[in-house]
């Protein structure tokens, strides 16, 4: 069965400084990959995705991501942080084909201070 | 852009009472789910849909049933709610089998209180 592990479950940044958040995958092939935003009372909102090709992918916001196989790993960078990225960010994952399950994981919550 | 609409974005009920959320979206997509948020637990998916009058089991189903009558629209039934169902309730949809890329479009939320 698929899994995501998002080992931090709360992060504070200084506004202006570089941003990274871990996420590990499980699954036996490629999967699809993606990080999703979610701001406080909202719902979810993709941030971007991988499918396949370049292993580094850009999505909005200034965000990027990059897979890396040996690692099962799709961390979500920023180099400078805004502090209206303050929200709670969930990695997931699912099947390259058929019928699409997603998996998310627990979410880690960021913080961004003046 | 893609809508997908929660009914009621904050709802009350007591123990035992049946509860109804509804979801619609307007982009015609074919699957649509449903998913519980909780604190240290992420989304966990409770039903899913990928047609009209079709549905399927997600990780969490039991104490909830679904109903999906119309394209457009998904339906969360709790048939007797109970106060561990306390939670905030997303609807997500999405394109079909032959473009489907697993990208979910959600709704902004229900957070239901069971008291």
């Amino acid at each position: 069965a698929q899994s995501v592990t998002q080992p931090d479950i709360h992060i504070t940044v200084s506004e202006g400084a570089s941003l990274e958040l871990r996420c590990n995958y499980s699954y036996g092939a490629t999967p699809y990959l993606f990080w999703y935003v979610q701001s406080p009372g909202q719902g979810l909102q993709l941030l971007l995705k991988y499918f396949s090709g370049d292993t580094l992918v850009q999505g909005i916001k200034g965000f990027e991501a990059e897979f890396k196989r040996s690692q099962s790993s799709f961390n979500l960078r920023k180099p400078s942080v805004h502090w209206s990225d303050a929200a709670e960010y969930f990695c997931a994952v699912s099947p390259s084909g058929g019928y699409q399950k997603v998996t998310f994981g627990i979410g880690t919550k960021l913080q961004v201070i003046p | 852009d893609v809508k997908v609409t929660q009914s009621s974005r904050y709802l009350v009920k007591r123990t035992g009472e049946k509860v109804f959320l509804e979801c619609v979206q307007d982009m015609d997509h074919e699957n649509m789910f449903w998913y519980r948020q909780d604190p240290g637990l992420g989304l966990r998916l409770i039903y899913f849909s990928y047609d009209v009058k079709m549905k399927e089991k997600g990780d969490i189903p039991e104490g909830y049933s679904v109903s999906r009558e119309k394209k457009e629209r998904f339906s969360l039934i709790l048939e007797s709610a109970s106060t561990n169902q306390t939670s905030m309730y997303l609807c997500a949809s999405s394109f079909g089998q032959g473009i489907n890329t697993g990208e979910l479009f959600f709704g902004e939320g229900s957070r239901l209180t069971v008291l």
